[in-house]
């Protein structure tokens, strides 16, 4: 089945180490997104990418990187230079533009102590 | 003040209750989005709409272009519909996706 997978569901690290987000679509979705869900607030853009080896900022994008080599994989880095990396990331994916079928993976909630 | 708004914020219901989550917005849109999002975190798209009303089983979502408002209905409402309800839309001038905050909804047994 296609689907959207991201890993791990819960993740903790030591401040100040750097931690890698896995996101992987089996959908052949030309766009993927990262967003971060903080309590009370709606999900924030971090990065996005529209076609391989292209992405561009989102609204949040400090503290953290992004690559996509692959069309199936995005995967996020959190680096230390994140003031507040604690938060759920969200992953998902679409046929660009269109959103008749946006899919969002189960999420990782990050916890760094 | 957000582009998109919703309400209530969170919602506490008797099982069977007619169930009714609105979302306000301020910009032109191409398409407007419901989305469940269960306890667990994941989120399962529910809607999407541009004109007039969906229906899927129990749930309903309406939407009026030129008032920028959409309601999400609930009818026979059961303890498994207890999750959070978001609101997204597209935003026409530049693509980007603007998500509400969510309405919690709780249904008791």
């Amino acid at each position: 089945d296609g689907g959207i997978t991201q890993s791990p569901k819960y993740l903790f690290r030591k401040e100040g180490q750097n931690v890698t987000l896995s996101c992987e679509q089996n959908l052949n979705h030309d766009a993927m997104y990262w967003y971060r869900q903080d309590p009370g607030q709606g999900l924030r853009l971090i990065y996005y990418s529209q076609i391989v080896n292209d992405f561009q900022k989102g609204d949040i994008a400090e503290g953290y990187s992004v690559s996509r080599e692959k069309k199936e994989s995005f995967p996020l880095t959190v680096t230390s230079a994140q003031k507040n990396p604690t938060a759920f990331y969200l992953c998902a994916s679409e046929v660009h533009g269109t959103w008749t079928e946006a899919f969002f993976g189960q999420g990782t909630r990050l916890t760094v102590v | 003040k957000n582009e998109v708004e919703q309400s209530p914020q969170n919602l506490t219901a008797q099982e069977g209750e007619f169930i009714t989550i609105n979302c306000s917005y301020s910009v032109g849109i191409s398409a407007l989005h419901w989305l469940q999002q269960h306890p667990g975190g994941g989120i399962v798209s529910l809607f999407m709409l541009s004109s007039g009303k969906k229906k899927h089983g129990r749930l309903i979502a309406t939407i009026n272009i030129q008032e920028k408002h959409s309601s999400l209905h609930i009818t026979a409402s059961h303890p498994r519909d207890s999750a959070v309800y978001i609101c997204a839309v597209r935003s026409r001038r530049d693509d980007k996706i603007i998500f509400g905050k969510g309405t919690r909804l709780h249904i008791l047994p």
